[in-house]
Parts: C-alpha cells; structure tokens; sequence
C-alpha cells in the first residue's frame, strides 16, 4: 500500500523565517515519484515540483528547495525567507507507474508579516 | 483550452437530489481524474479515466456516486440522492497520460448539500 504522511498539520512563522515541511512516504515500488503542490486561499492546486524515485539530488528554485532522501523516505520541501504570499496549504504526493496521485493531508502554512 | 475548467463553481443543493459535476480537461489530455476534498482535508482520489474508460473506481464512495467520460475529453461525476456528507469540494485533474506526470488541476466545484 502507499501512503503519504505530512505530520505538521500547521505551522505558524514570521515573514523573513526559514520553515521546512515535513513529508514521509511508503511505498513497495522501486519506481514512483514524488510531488509537492500548492493550494493558496482561492482553492487552486498549483504544481510545485515533480522528483522521481532515482533522482536523489536536491533541488533548489528561488527561495524554495527540496531534500529527497531514499533512505528514510522522506521528500521535505524548505522555503526560505518566507512571504506572506507563502501562506497556503502545502500537499506532499505520491505516485507510482499506476497513475494514482496518493496526497497527504496537508499541512497550513501562516507566514505572519 | 488553456486550463482545467470546472462547472459549477458553487452548488447548493437540497438532500435527496441528484447533482452533476462537469470537468473540461485540457484539450490533448487523455488522463482525467477526480478527487473530493472536504472542509479542512486532504484530497481523496474518487476516480480516474484513461480516455472513456475508467480503470480505477476504487475510490467511489458509495454507489450513489457514478462517472463517465465521453469522446476522450468532457466528465461528468454524478451524485445521487445527495447526503449532507457529501458536501465538499469536487476537484478535476488531467494529465496527458497516466502515471508520473504532474497533474493540472482545476478550480474545483464547492457543493453543499442543505
């Protein structure tokens, strides 16, 4: 079975703090990838990064940047200097050759000026 | 066209009635996929199409929930006899083909079901 895990279900920081978000996964297939998406208050997802199983470097766009990390199935997204306009519900998912997208629950970002 | 479209956006609806859901994927896209996200939750998958045909219902809560697709593009999710906890947000994805591609997502229909 696959599932994803995101255990902080909100954090709260002020406008300029660093906030990592938490994801663990589990699955049985060696190949699968995994996603992050974005969901603002107008209710839109909105695609943040793809990362497949055999691609473990890190990466880094703007303020945001990703830590894949096989060996303890973790895919923790870290946004830097962090903008009121950050504030959304951010969702970690998983996929594999099947085409289900399996999301985690979601954890509510507040960046507070 | 340039992006999922979703219609409604709002409905309300009395319980007991029967209510339809319309998605318009991305012209090309042959994957489409439904989820429900109620208040405060994350997204459970409901279904998905591989052109017209839907290789996996698993996620249907019920049969009361049913879905087509047709000529490869428009879908259509219906619930019938609506219940009270069917009320959340009905969100439609596509994708050019089935698995690991980024999904795009539409703005989503909020039923409420009074």
């Amino acid at each position: 079975a696959q599932k994803v895990t995101q255990a902080q279900t909100e954090i709260s920081v002020v406008e300029k703090e660093d906030v990592t978000l938490d994801c663990v996964y589990e699955t049985r297939d060696t190949t699968y990838y995994l996603f992050w998406y974005k969901q603002p208050p107008s209710g839109e997802l909105v695609f943040l990064i793809r990362r497949n199983s055999f691609d473990e470097q890190n990466e880094i766009s703007g303020r945001y940047s990703w830590n894949f990390q096989k060996s303890t199935s973790s895919f923790n997204f870290t946004i830097t200097a962090s903008q009121v306009v950050d504030s959304a519900v951010y969702f970690c998912a998983l996929i594999n050759q099947g085409g289900k997208l399996i999301f985690g629950q979601g954890t509510e970002l507040s960046v507070k000026p | 066209g340039a992006g999922v479209s979703q219609s409604p956006s709002n409905k309300v609806t009395e319980k007991g009635k029967d209510v339809e859901l319309r998605c318009d994927p991305i012209s090309g896209h042959t994957a489409l996929y439904w989820y429900r996200q109620s208040l405060g939750q994350g997204l459970e998958f409901l279904i998905y199409f591989q052109g017209n045909s839907a290789p996996d219902k698993s996620g249907l809560p019920s049969d009361r929930f049913s879905a087509e697709r047709t000529g490869g593009s428009v879908s259509t999710l219906t619930i019938q006899r609506t219940q009270q906890e069917d009320s959340a947000v009905y969100l439609c994805a596509s994708s050019l083909v089935t698995g690991p591609n980024g999904y795009t997502f539409g703005s989503g229909t909020r039923l409420t079901v009074v």
